[in-house]
């Protein structure tokens, strides 16, 4: 079974700060998606990343894969409490059965 | 518009009944799945179905039986609950089938699940 990591696991900050979370596994990931789950809803896709090395970016999120695919981060500059969410990785291996991370759970104060 | 819908939201029930969750989506998609959401988070998905065939099938108890009567429906049927059943379901529908990495995935808003 393939397992993703994420951390921290709570993230409690002010409005302006940067932020990265992490999502790592000791396994190859064909592929690595990144999802947000607002409070009572199910997640959204904010990006999927592929290519070892590849950087994404969202308005002021940057997202990339780690060379070996085996890593992923998400890093948010000056962020706002439009962000406030549970940060979901999703990765696929060598079957087509999504495996997630417990997911990063970010506040950002006013 | 609503894209993947589930009904009921909130279902709250006595240990060893029976009940069913819902899932339509209205956008011409392939694939739905049905994933479990526990107290911790963790997202784990359940099954899959693409075009009215299963097609993922994860490690779950026999009571747990998907329905699907055409590709915009997926239903949730589950006997006997016990109170480890207790958690948000979320329903989710993509284009496409086996080649996760291709396909976004839409979820719906998700089923609270309450076994008493």
């Amino acid at each position: 079974t393939q397992l993703l990591e994420q951390s921290p696991q709570f993230l409690s900050i002010q409005e302006g700060e940067n932020l990265t979370v992490y999502c790592n596994s000791s396994s190859v990931f064909s592929s690595l998606q990144w999802y947000r789950q607002e409070p009572g809803e199910g997640p959204v896709l904010l990006v999927t990343v592929v290519t070892g090395g590849e950087v994404k970016k969202l308005k002021r999120l940057t997202f990339q894969f780690g060379d070996a695919r085996k890593d992923s981060s998400l890093h948010i500059t000056a962020a706002q409490p439009g962000d406030t969410g549970l940060y979901l990785c999703a990765g696929s291996g060598g079957s087509y059965i999504p495996t997630f991370g417990r997911g990063t759970s970010l506040i950002v104060h006013p | 518009d609503t894209a993947v819908s589930q009904t009921p939201k909130y279902l709250v029930t006595q240990m060893g009944n029976d009940k069913s969750i819902k899932c339509e989506q209205n956008l011409g998609h392939d694939t739905m799945y049905w994933y479990k959401q526990d107290s911790k988070k963790f997202l784990k998905i359940m099954f899959s179905y693409n075009n009215k065939e299963l097609i993922i099938n994860e490690t779950v108890p026999n009571r747990f039986s998907p329905k699907s009567p055409d590709k915009a429906h997926l239903n949730l049927h589950i006997n006997s609950l016990e109170l480890g059943d207790s958690a948000v379901y979320f329903c989710a529908s993509s284009q496409g089938d086996r080649v996760f990495w291709k396909n976004e995935q839409f979820f719906g808003p998700g089923t609270r699940l309450t076994v008493l």
